[in-house]
């Protein structure tokens, strides 16, 4: 039982190109997230999704777009990666009731140049 | 709109000094969540506890104690008898759906070093 998992754990990209961070819980949890932490700033919400096929936007989604694969995977895409996407990227998966907790991956590190 | 106030930026304290981390929340929502998340230096996010709008229980965790009020929108946390390995980010969070976004909003963090 390895929880939330994130690849990569650090990433260095130039201005303008594309990557994609995955996740995958094995907890069958039905509500996954992606959280951008930065200095100072606590963690924001980029997206959500409530269950396998559905996602939305949370309070930062410009600049991204996100995939619910099946209900293990979440993934997180960077289209054309800028400097103020340099962040810790953090995804989490949320258990039902009566606990109703999320709980996070070890995070990616991602530094745009 | 939600809201979670850590206004500690930085707390400093020598080990076995007790300390306590306040949080402040904002909501319109009769049914909420709070939370409690540690950061070590490590920089995984652990959670530590949950707590619902319906029960103001204190309560108390081996060293860690957590104090919720109603009345004054606040969560705190306090730790007793501090250790070194207790120095980390601690976050506290939010979660309320108000029809807004199904995530949790989070706190800018306290820094809690412990100095032997």
């Amino acid at each position: 039982n390895a929880g939330v998992t994130q690849t990569p754990k650090f990433q260095v990209l130039k201005t303008g190109q594309s990557m994609t961070l995955q996740c995958a819980q094995d907890m069958n949890h039905n509500s996954m997230y992606w959280y951008r932490q930065d200095p100072g700033m606590g963690l924001r919400l980029i997206y959500y999704s409530a269950s396998e096929g559905t996602t939305d936007k949370g309070e930062v989604p410009n600049g991204y777009n996100v995939s619910r694969l099946n209900k293990r995977e979440f993934s997180l895409r960077l289209e054309s990666a800028a400097p103020s996407q340099t962040s810790v990227y953090f995804c989490a998966s949320r258990t039902g009731l009566p606990r109703d907790t999320q709980y996070f991956g070890p995070g990616t590190r991602l530094t745009v140049l | 709109a939600q809201k979670v106030t850590q206004a500690q930026t930085e707390i400093s304290v020598v080990e076995k000094e007790d300390v306590t981390l306040d949080c402040v929340y904002e909501t319109r929502d009769t049914t909420y969540y709070l939370f409690w998340y540690k950061q070590p230096p490590s920089g995984e996010l652990v959670f530590l506890i949950r707590r619902n709008s319906f029960d103001e229980q204190n309560e108390i965790s081996g060293r860690y104690s957590w104090n919720f009020q109603k009345s004054t929108s606040s969560f705190n946390f306090t730790i007793t008898a501090s250790q070194v390995v207790d120095s980390a980010v601690y976050f506290c969070a939010l979660y309320a759906r108000g029809g807004g976004a199904d995530g949790l909003t989070f706190g800018k963090g306290t820094h809690l070093i412990i100095q032997p």
